[in-house]
């Protein structure tokens, strides 16, 4: 079946810019997450959905980013006045939540990798 | 602050070596740990996933193991192939909301 995808899969834009990331996680899961991924860091907590809300929002960097999941399926990643730090690849993960059971396997896409410039 | 460490940063060995990769976290109170394979340029692929009532996971040539009370998990991969070369990396499962904490990763080189 098919994975998590992302578009665009790379996007440059221009310092002050705003920029919208696309996510549309496997059919049926639940759980949508957004992670940061810096050369040569390992990828960094942004946001959890669970269904349509915002579940932990506690890696959002500052008020320039924001996330929407309306229909509890596609996620959109929103940064407003683009900074050259925010320059990176930008993944999204979903997962089959049963935290009862204690799993939680997230599957990832492919990322955006996003260049201000 | 809840940190995951990857010994080494960068490994090279011959193909057909068994080799172990090293994971260590600072809170034993863990959820799960996931190991991730990442190919230059792209996103990350799931390899295994130990539940923290789980000891090991297999998975082929990898096997996975986990003990929460030294806070390390190592993955094992037998055999490497130069198909093998990536960049690993390990995460713990933090909280009750599941997202992951992040190593560094261990990038892998796996010489014919």
């Amino acid at each position: 079946g098919a994975g998590v995808s992302q578009t665009p899969s790379n996007k440059v834009t221009e310092k002050g810019k705003y920029v919208e990331l696309r996510c549309d996680p496997i059919s049926g899961h639940t759980a949508l997450y957004w992670y940061r991924q810096s050369l040569g860091q390992g990828p960094e907590f942004l946001i959890y959905f669970q269904g349509t809300g915002a579940a932990d929002d506690s890696g959002l960097p500052n008020d320039r980013f924001f996330a929407v999941r309306p229909e509890g399926s596609v996620s959109t990643l929103k940064i407003q006045r683009t900074e050259r730090g925010d320059s990176a690849v930008y993944l999204c993960a979903s997962s089959l939540t049963r935290l009862e059971e204690g799993y939680n396997e997230q599957f990832f896409g492919p990322g955006t990798r996003l260049t201000v410039l | 602050k809840q940190e995951v460490t990857q010994i080494p940063a960068a490994l090279s060995v011959p193909e057909g070596e068994n080799l172990v990769l090293n994971c260590s976290f600072t809170d034993s109170a863990i959820y799960n740990l996931q190991w991730f394979r990442q190919d230059p340029g792209k996103g990350l692929t799931s390899l295994l996933l130990i539940q923290s009532s789980q000891r090991e996971q297999t998975s082929g040539r990898l096997n996975a193991s986990l003990d929460k009370s030294s806070g390390r998990s190592t993955l094992y991969i037998a055999a490497s192939q130069p198909g093998d070369s990536a960049t690993y990396l390990c995460a713990r499962g933090g909280g009750s909301q599941g997202n992951l904490i992040f190593g560094k990763g261990t990038k892998l080189s796996v010489k014919p």
